[in-house]
């Protein structure tokens, strides 16, 4: 069936430096790819989101590739701070429903 | 405006009893989804209501599990007979108009089955 894989599932990071988390799917006919933040004991929350007809969509300091040929999908954080530490999720949707990664946990160091 | 309102915010209760939870999703908003999230777990999808269509009901666990939305609205998720591994936060979202578009989250039914 239909599958995300996401990595890795923690990341710890010193701040200011770069993170990346990584995602693979399995559905060829997926066309929408969220990215969600969830802090501890909130709600997720989206913070970036691309569809399948762009390679690369930036906002401030967070940025998502899409490579459809080889099926994955990536978040780029730069100039991490601590107020990024939480639990990031991938999602992908094709013909189903929406499906969603593991989820990463991403510490940023002071 | 309004976001996506769950209650009861936290719900304990005995093994064997049954629970309902709410969700009241934004106006307008005509998709539904119910997750559960285990503590220090992912996401994991029960059941999404779109429109008038029927439900896609695949996530649900077993058949203690179900779910209805009255009037394109409000949702309920009921669980019979419920057992400690049950216990869990039940999260609940809503989105404009299907799955790809930016799903709103509640904040959540934590529920504690003893």
């Amino acid at each position: 069936g239909e599958n995300v894989e996401q990595h890795p599932s923690t990341l710890s990071v010193q701040e200011g430096d770069s993170a990346v988390i990584k995602c693979t799917y399995s559905d060829s006919a997926s066309n929408y790819f969220p990215w969600y933040k969830q802090e501890l004991g909130k709600r997720p929350q989206l913070i970036i989101d691309i569809r399948s007809n762009v390679g690369e969509k930036k906002d401030q300091r967070i940025a998502v590739t899409l490579n459809k040929t080889a099926k994955h999908f990536s978040l780029h954080i730069t100039e991490t701070q601590p107020e990024d530490s939480a639990v990031y999720f991938c999602a992908a949707v094709g013909t189903g429903k929406l499906i969603f990664g593991q989820g990463t946990t991403l510490q940023v160091k002071p | 405006g309004a976001g996506v309102s769950q209650s009861p915010s936290n719900k304990v209760t005995e093994k064997g009893k049954d629970v309902e939870l709410r969700c009241d999703p934004i106006s307008g908003h005509t998709a539904l989804y119910w997750y559960r999230q285990s503590l220090g777990q992912g996401l994991e999808f029960l059941i999404y209501f779109q429109g008038n269509s029927a439900p896609d009901k695949s996530g649900l666990p077993s058949d203690r599990f179900s779910a209805e939305r009255t009037g394109g609205s409000v949702s309920t998720l009921t669980i019979q007979r419920t057992q400690q591994e049950d216990s869990a936060v039940y999260l609940c979202a809503s989105s404009l108009a299907g799955q790809n578009y930016e799903q709103y989250f509640g904040p959540g039914t934590r529920l504690t089955v003893t």
